[in-house]
């Protein structure tokens, strides 16, 4: 059974704090993605990475950074974070090995990080 | 680029009614499509895939790439089946990046 687990289920900063929110998995996968989840908007890609110390940036980047220093964990960093950058966190892993194509294989996902910045 | 568009944020239906969750995307490759659900208070997870040609929990979508649709389907409407559904694409042979539309919550009335 697959796991995806993330640091805080909630959490509380004050804007121009550096925030940390972290993700780890324990299936092996090669991919990880950091998204947020806004009403309305659905989710929205911010990183994800293909590979250890590999990054790509998804559809709204600016203001984030992530770092994949292991291949089971993932970390999202909000380097001054501002009030529109509360929302729900989700991470999510997949794999890219098993035969089929690429791009076609399950997300899994972990319970989310609601991120209050005040 | 790639995009989701789901046009109905709220669907009611009552129970033991049919469902359609409209999904249209929109994409110049080879697409891979999701539907992904988030029942109250759970996490996200997958429904069902196009790849899979599966029939999840008796919901079906199927392809129709001259409409350029993934519509999920049920006959009849369960009070469990209420839930945010997300359709979601990528692209078949790319890396695992997945766009995902903005949501359609369906509510089951008893």
């Amino acid at each position: 059974d697959v796991k995806v687990t993330q640091s805080s289920r909630y959490l509380v900063k004050r804007t121009g704090e550096k925030v940390f929110l972290e993700c780890v998995q324990d299936m092996d996968h090669e991919n990880m993605f950091w998204y947020r989840q806004d009403p309305g908007l659905g989710l929205r890609l911010i990183y994800f990475s293909y590979d250890v110390k590999m990054k790509e940036k998804g559809d709204i980047p600016e203001g984030y950074s992530v770092s994949r220093e292991k291949k089971e964990r993932f970390s999202l960093i909000l380097e001054s974070a501002s009030t529109n950058q509360t929302s729900m966190y989700l991470c999510a892993s997949s794999d890219n090995r098993g035969g089929l194509p690429q791009g076609t294989y399950e997300q899994y996902f972990g319970p989310g990080t609601r991120l209050t910045v005040t | 680029a790639q995009r989701v568009t789901q046009p109905e944020k709220l669907l009611s239906v009552f129970k033991g009614a049919p469902v359609e969750l409209k999904c249209n995307y929109s994409y110049s490759g080879s697409p891979e499509l999701f539907w992904y659900v988030q029942y109250s208070r759970q996490r996200l997870q997958l429904l069902l895939r196009h790849i899979s040609r599966e029939s999840i929990k008796g919901f079906t979508a199927d392809l129709n790439k001259g409409e350029t649709s993934f519509h999920l389907k049920k006959p009849f409407a369960q009070e469990e089946d209420s839930a945010m559904y997300y359709c979601a694409l990528s692209a078949r042979g790319g890396y695992q990046k997945v766009t995902f539309g903005t949501g359609t919550k369906l509510q089951v009335i008893p």
